[in-house]
């Protein structure tokens, strides 16, 4: 079983608003990963972690705060966004942070009105 | 700079044309190279890893080659459902995955 699920599918906000999405997986991969998306880009990476730590933070505004409460859970938490923020949200895994595959779950289309 | 780029940008086949996409290369240090296709409003679904030149993968219809320089993704007698945007990413010496822009195909039946 290769799925990593997100929650939730869709999700609008306005900018005063703090929301959370959410990431699990159950192949026991140590690393997982948070990826924004904008329209005809590729994914686009924000932060890593690797055995429940973070490992890079890609200079990601604090508005967005990562959280992994366990080895198979990742959080994003969301507060005072922009409306620029929209976009597609994408949390992944894989065995580590060296040359394996990453699985992605579904995406958060998330909308900041 | 590492960079990672794709062509061509858009390929438009009939059902049943065979035909390569590309994804070239300038990389310090090799890890790996990932090929992944996505579908509107989805996330990348991951399709092959490859490692050192020469070495090929094949799944179903899709086969993928790799040289120093570059890789290829072979599509045989494609159908309409694989219209999707193909994702090619490369690992560097220090384990960065790096995008390319990606190749969108589409299939008329």
């Amino acid at each position: 079983d290769t799925e990593v699920t997100q929650t939730p599918k869709h999700l609008v906000m306005g900018m005063t608003n703090k929301k959370s999405l959410k990431c699990e997986q159950h192949m026991g991969h140590r690393a997982m990963y948070w990826y924004k998306q904008k329209a005809k880009k590729p994914p686009e990476l924000m932060f890593v972690y690797s055995y429940e730590k973070l490992s890079i933070n890609e200079s990601v505004p604090s508005r967005f705060s990562p959280e992994c409460p366990n080895s198979s859970l990742l959080n994003l938490h969301l507060h005072a966004l922009q409306p620029e923020d929209s976009a597609l949200y994408l949390c992944a895994s894989s065995l580590g942070t060296g040359p394996y595959e990453q699985y992605f779950g579904p995406g958060t289309r998330l909308t900041v009105t | 700079e590492d960079q990672v780029t794709q062509s061509p940008e858009a390929l438009r086949l009939q059902e049943g044309e065979s035909s390569s996409l590309n994804c070239s290369y300038t990389v310090s240090g090799l890890r790996g190279l990932f090929w992944y296709r996505q579908d509107p409003g989805k996330g990348p679904e991951f399709l092959f890893t490859l490692y050192s030149a020469g070495e090929e993968k094949e799944k179903e219809r899709l086969k993928a080659t790799l040289t120093k320089k570059e890789s290829f993704l072979h599509i045989t007698a494609p159908k309409p459902e694989d219209s999707a945007t193909y994702l090619c990413a490369v690992m560097d010496s220090n384990y960065q995955l790096i995008w390319g822009a990606g190749t969108k195909l589409i299939i008329k039946p």
